[in-house]
This record gives C-alpha cells, structure tokens and sequence, in this order.
C-alpha cells in the first residue's frame, strides 16, 4: 500500500534553515508528481510546492518562493523540502503528499511538525 | 490568483441527517475541484475530485456537484466518523497553483 513517512521536522530559531524528508514506498515514486502541504496549528491546509516526477516543472506558494525549494531523488524514493530563512509563520505540521498528475492529491504522509521559535 | 471560499464554518447537524457543504471559486474552475476530508489528529483523505467523482473506497453517501465556481459536497446520512473537516481545493491553474478553502467543520449537534 501507498506510505509516505516525513521526517526532519523540530523547533528551529528565525532565520535559520531545515531541511525535510519524506520516504516513499508502495508505488512507483520516479513516475509521481509529489506536493509539501501545510497545516499551521488550529489552522487550514496551505499548499506549499509541487515538482513534477523528474523534477522538470516545480512550483512554489507566493510566501515560501525563494526561501524553499522542493527537490527529489527517485534512486532513493525520497522527497525533500529545504527550507531557508524561516520565520514564525512557517511554524506547521508539514504533510508530504502524492499528486495525480497536476491535480488533486491522493495519497498524504501524516506530517512532520516544524516550530520555528527563538 | 483564484481564492476559494466554504460556507458555512461550523455546520452542526444530527447524526442521520444530511449535511450539505458549499465551496466557492472567484474565478471559474471548470470542474477541476476537490473535496478532503480531515478527522482530528489525522492526515486529510481524499473524497471527491473532478467536482463529483469519488475517490476509491469512499462511501456512497458523499456525493460532490457543481462546475464553474458553485460547488456542493453532500453526506446524505452522516455516521458518527463523518464529523471532521471538510477542505476544497482548486487545481486550475498553469504553472500548477493549488488553492484550498478554509474549511467547514462538521460537527455534532
């Protein structure tokens, strides 16, 4: 069955850096667009970035462009979110999910929980 | 930009009852909608896409309608795991931009 297992996540000052990792198992991962959504405490889901499954097409949301970047290694069925200079807002539960096509999203990680605090 | 918006918030309803969500787009979105469902403490599960088709194991008892920016998600009998939150999300956008709504939470009245 699909699983995707996020990890990485922590408390982290302003303006440092995290990194992030999501395993993936259970489907053919270098043929999946794959998607980082978040979800601020008490809060809604917020799209952060998808890439398509070589990496050809990524997008990012408007408050994450520049500071992030989403990147893949289909050897190893893994994605990654690299996040620069975070501040407090990026404070969430960050979910790694699978896209169908350049859709909707099928399948979702149970997160990892990313605290950005002094 | 495309902005979505759910109504209501809060929807209290009776066990048995029928719940009818409203999801709306300020831009026409075809019928490139869907609909997510989030119990607390759990990841969001997929239900709807493409505005009506469910998504596989998904009970019969949600159905979603609508196309443009007027879209409808009904549980026509809620069982007592239906009380959750209930997310939209819009994928109509090239380079891919993906909207969700803000939510509405189902709960027991």
């Amino acid at each position: 069955q699909v699983q995707l297992v996020e990890s990485g996540g922590g408390v982290v000052q302003p303006g440092r850096s995290l990194g992030l990792s999501c395993a993936a198992s259970g489907f053919t991962f270098s043929s999946s667009t794959m998607h980082w959504v978040r979800q601020a405490p008490g809060k809604g889901l917020e799209w952060v970035a998808i890439t398509s499954y070589d990496e050809s097409i990524k997008n990012y949301a408007d408050s994450v462009k520049g500071r992030f970047t989403i990147s893949r290694d289909n050897s190893k069925n893994t994605l990654y979110l690299q996040m620069n200079s975070l501040r407090a807002e990026d404070t969430a539960l960050y979910f790694c999910a699978r896209g169908v096509g350049y859709s909707y999203v099928d399948y979702w990680g149970q997160g990892t929980l990313v605290t950005v605090s002094s | 930009e495309i902005v979505m918006t759910q109504s209501p918030a809060t929807l209290s309803v009776s066990p048995g009852e029928r719940a009818t969500l409203s999801c709306r787009a300020s831009h026409s979105i075809t019928n490139n909608l869907a609909w997510y469902q989030q119990r607390p403490g759990q990841a969001p599960r997929l239900l709807i896409y493409g505005a009506s088709t469910r998504a596989t194991g998904i009970p019969a008892r949600f159905s979603g309608r609508g196309s443009g920016t007027e879209f409808t998600l009904t549980i026509s009998s809620l069982q007592s795991e239906d009380f959750a939150v209930y997310y939209c999300q819009q994928y109509n956008n090239w380079p891919p931009i993906f909207t969700f709504g803000p939510g509405t939470k189902v709960d027991i009245k």
